[in-house]
């Protein structure tokens, strides 16, 4: 079983609403990732945190804000979501970004849908 | 051209089988490298690290070739429960990291 905690699950919103995917870790992980995920096709990184900080930032449209609050808990704030937005969203840990401490483990992730 | 390629797949094969797949890099300094496998409706779950100097685990076998950049995974005596997407990915970080996964490559097993 992941060590990774997504909530949601499962989650259906209207394109006025705001809403927050959260992400937690206990291993003392360091760095963090979110990623979204359409049917039959690969995960695709949209942020990265290390040590807290924002890392990695993939061109993702604003109405996606990413958080996080401290070494262990990740949130991905949503507001105006197109039905296109419409996905899995995965979160990731590992031990560090590099090197050999660079190991994703996954959540189960969060099944958006946008109405 | 992608930065990271795999064999496009599917691959359907009888148990028992050995089945291999690639997957390319462009970027001469990428640095980490490794399989995931992922379950329908699952997500990816790490299947092994991938090093230069190879590495094996039990019926799964990867291998690293830096000279010819490309990335690869044995797996011997299929059994059914290997169905499954394998999805390579591959790290780098410089001015500009990266993490790359490729498009992924589904295994079925037939009986």
């Amino acid at each position: 079983d992941t060590e990774v905690t997504q909530t949601p699950k499962h989650l259906v919103m209207g394109m006025t609403n705001k809403k927050s995917l959260k992400c937690e870790q206990h291993m003392g992980h360091r760095a963090m990732y979110w990623y979204k995920q359409k049917a039959k096709k690969p995960p695709e990184l949209m942020f990265v945190y290390s040590y807290e900080k924002l890392s990695i930032n993939e061109s993702v449209p604003s109405r996606f804000s990413p958080e996080c609050p401290n070494s262990s808990l990740l949130n991905l704030h949503l507001h105006a979501l197109q039905p296109e937005d419409s996905a899995l969203y995965l979160c990731a840990s590992s031990q560090d970004l590099r090197g050999t401490k660079n190991i994703q483990y996954f959540g189960a992730g969060t099944r958006l849908s946008v109405l | 051209r992608k930065e990271v390629e795999q064999d496009p797949g599917p691959f359907n094969v009888p148990e028992g089988a050995t089945v291999a797949f690639n997957c390319t890099y462009s970027n001469s300094a990428s640095q980490s490298f490794f399989w995931y496998r992922q379950d329908c409706r699952k997500e990816p779950k790490l299947l092994m690290s991938v090093y230069s100097s190879g590495n094996e685990d039990g019926r799964f076998t990867a291998q690293l070739n830096r000279a010819s950049q490309y990335i690869s995974l044995l797996i011997r005596d299929s059994k059914l429960s290997d169905s499954a997407t394998y999805l390579c990915v591959v790290t780098y970080y410089s001015s500009a990291s990266k993490i790359i996964f490729g498009s992924g490559t589904r295994l079925s097993i037939r009986p």
